[in-house]
């Protein structure tokens, strides 16, 4: 596509619950990254994913946080046993061969509010 | 572990002055990006910087990398009031490629 889509643009759910949040990623595009915006934390990296090589989850902050990466393309950020805290901007990157060069796009985000 | 650190916070400047925003990181880098965040948007790419020494700019924006003293200035030439937004710079090391975003800055450009 021409941009990286996320969905929903908005979830709100109770405390508890499991959550999945949806990216695709520009097409052509080797790697993708989640990334997560709070007030109190500012823009904090939670994985990446290039190509077929094993996922980089060190950003990941507990074991109720998992994500996968289907054919390559479409990506599916799990939240599992949602606390408030988890509340924040859910944010989609891809880049072409991880970055370097040609920068990241961001998609518009989705915004989690646990309550 | 990475850090990287943006000054001001906050900036309120009025339009027609310049002003520069400041971003130091810790570690060894030559790669570093800027991005524009408008309120409720996504992030919006402005600079990519890949060198010691590279200066890049955009109207009235002018990026700028010193990769010895680890430092990136974003400099605004007669500011107008289509530039507030909040700007944040990262930094990207290591073949893992992921990003360390500074706290941001929000540019007020009053009339």
């Amino acid at each position: 596509g021409a941009g990286v889509s996320q969905s929903p643009s908005n979830k709100v759910t109770e405390k508890g619950k499991d959550v999945e949040l949806r990216c695709d990623p520009i097409s052509g595009h080797t790697a993708l990254y989640w990334y997560r915006q709070s007030l109190g934390q500012g823009l904090e990296f939670l994985i990446y994913f290039q190509g077929n090589s094993a996922p980089d989850k060190s950003g990941l902050p507990s074991d109720r946080f998992s994500a996968e990466r289907t054919g390559g393309s479409v990506s599916t950020l799990t939240i599992q046993r949602t606390q408030q805290e988890d509340s924040a901007v859910y944010l989609c990157a891809s880049s072409l061969f991880g970055g370097t060069y040609y920068g990241y796009t961001f998609g518009s985000g989705t915004r989690l509010t646990v309550v | 572990e990475l850090k990287v650190e943006q000054n001001p916070l906050f900036l309120s400047m009025q339009e027609g002055k310049n002003y520069t925003i400041y971003c130091n990181y810790s570690t060894t880098s030559d790669r570093l990006y800027w991005y524009r965040q408008d309120p409720g948007k996504s992030l919006e790419s402005l600079f990519v910087l890949l060198s010691n020494g590279a200066v890049k700019q955009e109207g009235r924006l002018m990026a700028s990398l010193d990769t010895k003293a680890r430092l990136s200035t974003l400099h605004i030439t007669a500011a107008v009031h289509d530039l507030s937004a909040t700007y944040f710079c990262a930094v990207s090391t290591g073949t893992a490629s992921k990003l360390t975003f500074g706290t941001g800055t929000r540019l007020q450009v009053t009339l």
